[in-house]
């Protein structure tokens, strides 16, 4: 059973479309993540909930919208894609409180922007 | 705000040889501390964390981190590697009371026969 799901794995679409990411974790956990990891390999925080509620909104262009429509789900939708937003795309869930336990992650969303 | 630096970006190493990664990090108040392990194509893994106590953690795989308060460091080691560890290696910071990690920015290891 996979703890932190995402789909799809590679999402390869034209400039200025909408597309969407799916997430979704099987852990028990209360908070979510989307974290971008660009093509030198830098990995950083876009958004976090909690709960179903954004505790984290990073620099990110409103073109980028997360929701959460229950805490097992985290989805990102992105409009009028550009090509700077080629990356990958990883999905996370942690539960803080239990001293602070470890994040875990997807496999990752590869998305090229042609 | 938190911050990590990884001292090297490519270590390259020959099997069965030891391997160190360097990781420093800079805040002002008490942190947790993490190493995670990207295979080719793969998600992040964690390997080891440092939340309190013991100042030397061992983890997955064989390797090994150690924390030290004065240099503000947290490099992670391992004895003896395998062609398999060939991957991207991360630190990462978070705060006891914020959600978010920051992420050095990866260490390629190459191990070679």
């Amino acid at each position: 059973d996979t703890a932190v799901s995402q789909t799809p794995k590679y999402l390869v679409t034209q400039m200025g479309n909408d597309k969407s990411i799916k997430c979704e974790q099987n852990l028990g956990h209360d908070t979510m993540y989307w974290y971008k990891q660009d093509s030198k390999k830098f990995l950083k925080i876009m958004f976090s909930y909690n709960n179903k509620e954004l505790i984290i909104n990073e620099t990110v262009p409103n073109r980028f919208s997360p929701k959460s429509p229950d805490k097992a789900h985290l989805n990102l939708h992105i409009n009028s894609l550009e090509l700077g937003d080629s990356a990958v795309y990883f999905c996370a869930s942690s539960q803080p409180g239990q001293h602070n336990t470890e994040a875990f992650f997807g496999q990752g969303t590869r998305l090229t922007v042609v | 705000a938190q911050s990590v630096t990884q001292l090297d970006s490519q270590v390259p190493v020959f099997e069965e040889a030891p391997v160190e990664l360097r990781c420093n990090y800079s805040s002002s108040v008490s942190v947790y501390l993490f190493w995670y392990v990207q295979y080719p194509n793969q998600g992040l893994q964690l390997l080891l964390k440092y939340l309190s106590g013991s100042t030397l953690v061992k983890g997955i795989n064989g390797f090994e981190a150690e924390f030290n308060k004065s240099q503000t460091s947290f490099h992670l080691r391992k004895p003896s590697v395998h062609i398999s560890d060939t991957a991207e290696y991360f630190c990462a910071v978070s705060l006891s009371n914020d959600y978010k990690l920051s992420f050095g920015a990866g260490t390629t290891v190459t191990v070679r026969a």
